[in-house]
């Protein structure tokens, strides 16, 4: 089993559509989580960080239930501009290394 | 506020031949620092990564290396480079003893011919 899987996807969804990713990893003691954006032959940008009480930035929501391992990403009222491919990472517990999954990728059609 | 440089951004080099690619940081100080590649169309592989000074940690064995001869600065580098190194390298940093969110640089384009 991957230590973090993704669904590679592509979503292709209208705009004003709501799309959810989920992600699911395997070390039960990892304690930190994140969603990366990288749009195509870009760097990774840093999206939003993955508390336990969820968090939300606009029209986008987090949430981690480490009862099933899993986070996911909740985009409402989608944009063109939010097609890219969403990175989920996870940080293991006492490491310094960043788990990253391969990605799921969203298009947003007109 | 903190930046991250990379250079060069694109690179084309034959095969064999060797490779040293640059990463400096701004605006902090004793960053954990990051190597990563990735293969078009792949996920990013962790190649090194360092906690200081002198401190390099290597996640995959083969043909490259890592230094870190000052604080801020991370090289990557190869004597022979391979057909199988090409790809896009990119460079991250975290804050120092924590396990915050890493930035990335702008990364490099990497093509072995």
């Amino acid at each position: 089993r991957k230590e973090v899987e993704q669904d590679p996807g592509p979503f292709n969804v209208p705009e004003g559509a709501t799309v959810a990713f989920n992600c699911t990893y395997s070390n039960s003691a990892s304690q930190s989580f994140f969603w990366y954006r990288q749009d195509c032959r870009k760097e990774p940008k840093l999206l939003m960080s993955v508390y336990s009480s969820g968090n939300e930035d606009g029209r986008f929501t987090a949430q981690l239930n480490r009862a099933s391992q899993y986070i996911s990403l909740l985009i409402r009222d989608s944009k063109l501009s939010d097609s890219a491919t969403y990175l989920c990472v996870v940080n293991p517990s006492g490491t310094y290394k960043y788990i990253f999954g391969t990605g799921t990728r969203l298009k947003v059609l007109a | 506020s903190q930046t991250i440089h990379q250079w060069p951004a694109t690179l084309v080099q034959p095969v064999g031949s060797p490779l040293s690619l640059e990463c400096t940081v701004e605006g902090t100080s004793n960053p954990n620092l990051y190597w990563y590649r990735q293969a078009a169309g792949r996920g990013l592989q962790l190649l090194f990564y360092s906690v200081g000074i002198g401190q390099i940690s290597s996640e995959v064995p083969q043909n490259l290396s890592a230094s870190r001869p000052q604080d801020r600065q991370f090289i990557l580098s190869s004597k022979k480079l391979l057909l199988s190194d090409s790809g896009f390298y990119l460079c991250a940093w975290s804050v120092s003893g924590g396990f915050d969110e890493q930035y990335f640089g702008p990364g490099t384009r990497l093509t072995v011919t």
